[in-house]
């Protein structure tokens, strides 16, 4: 069985740009969520969609956005990127809602901003 | 909102040893997991735990959840076993939503 994908892994970007980041959750799995990383930071919740729809969603601007498609696949986009953005972004899947099911990651998607 | 506290921050061992990682939480939980960061970022699962023990060869875990916390005994340490463990814990919001918090993370270096 596939595990949780995220594309792309690494990418760097400039202050200003949007990025789009994808994750494909274990097959079966319909609550994909969402997380930021960085030193400071530590680990964020950003939000959670479930069947096509956010569940939940953290403390950060409108700048973040997401969706989540029929095939449970999902996306997050950050646009007009500042250098705070520069992050690990962990997706993760699960069978039923993240807080009562168990959760699998996927890689992370690495984002650089300059 | 809910704080998750992880003890110690930092630990190092040498090979062989055993530890224990504490999680402390602030309020009631229905999820409790904990995870290893690989040096690529990745985080594994090592147990769901919202009560109860568990063991997993070497690695064990207990969670008293009447009294918020939760344990990961490390036995015969190995350098493999080196990065950093999270714990988090899921709640459940308003209208039945939920959020899974992260404890800021216990890293561990066992040296050979």
């Amino acid at each position: 069985k596939a595990g949780v994908t995220q594309t792309p892994r690494y990418l760097i970007k400039t202050r200003g740009q949007q990025v789009t980041l994808s994750c494909s959750p274990i097959s079966g799995h319909r609550s994909v969520s969402w997380y930021q990383q960085t030193p400071g930071q530590g680990l964020q919740f950003l939000f959670e969609y479930f069947s096509e729809t956010q569940r939940n969603k953290g403390n950060f601007p409108g700048r973040f956005s997401g969706r989540q498609f029929s095939n449970s696949r999902s996306e997050m986009n950050v646009s007009t990127l500042e250098l705070g953005d520069s992050a690990l972004y962990l997706c993760a899947s699960s069978q039923g809602t993240l807080n009562t099911g168990e959760l699998f990651f996927g890689e992370g998607s690495r984002l650089t901003v300059l | 909102g809910i704080q998750v506290e992880q003890s110690p921050p930092d630990l190092i061992l040498q090979e062989g040893a055993n530890s224990t990682l504490r999680c402390n939480f602030s309020d009631s939980v229905n999820n409790l997991q904990w995870f290893h960061q690989n040096p690529w970022g990745q985080l594994i699962n090592l147990f769901y735990i919202p009560s109860g023990t568990k063991q997993n060869g070497r690695l064990s875990a207990t969670t008293v959840a009447t009294e918020r916390y939760s344990l990961l005994y490390i036995s015969s340490s190995q350098t493999t076993d080196s990065g950093v463990y999270f714990c988090a814990v899921g709640v459940l919001g308003s209208s039945n939503t939920g959020k899974l918090i992260f404890g800021q993370g216990t890293t561990l270096q066992v040296k050979p």
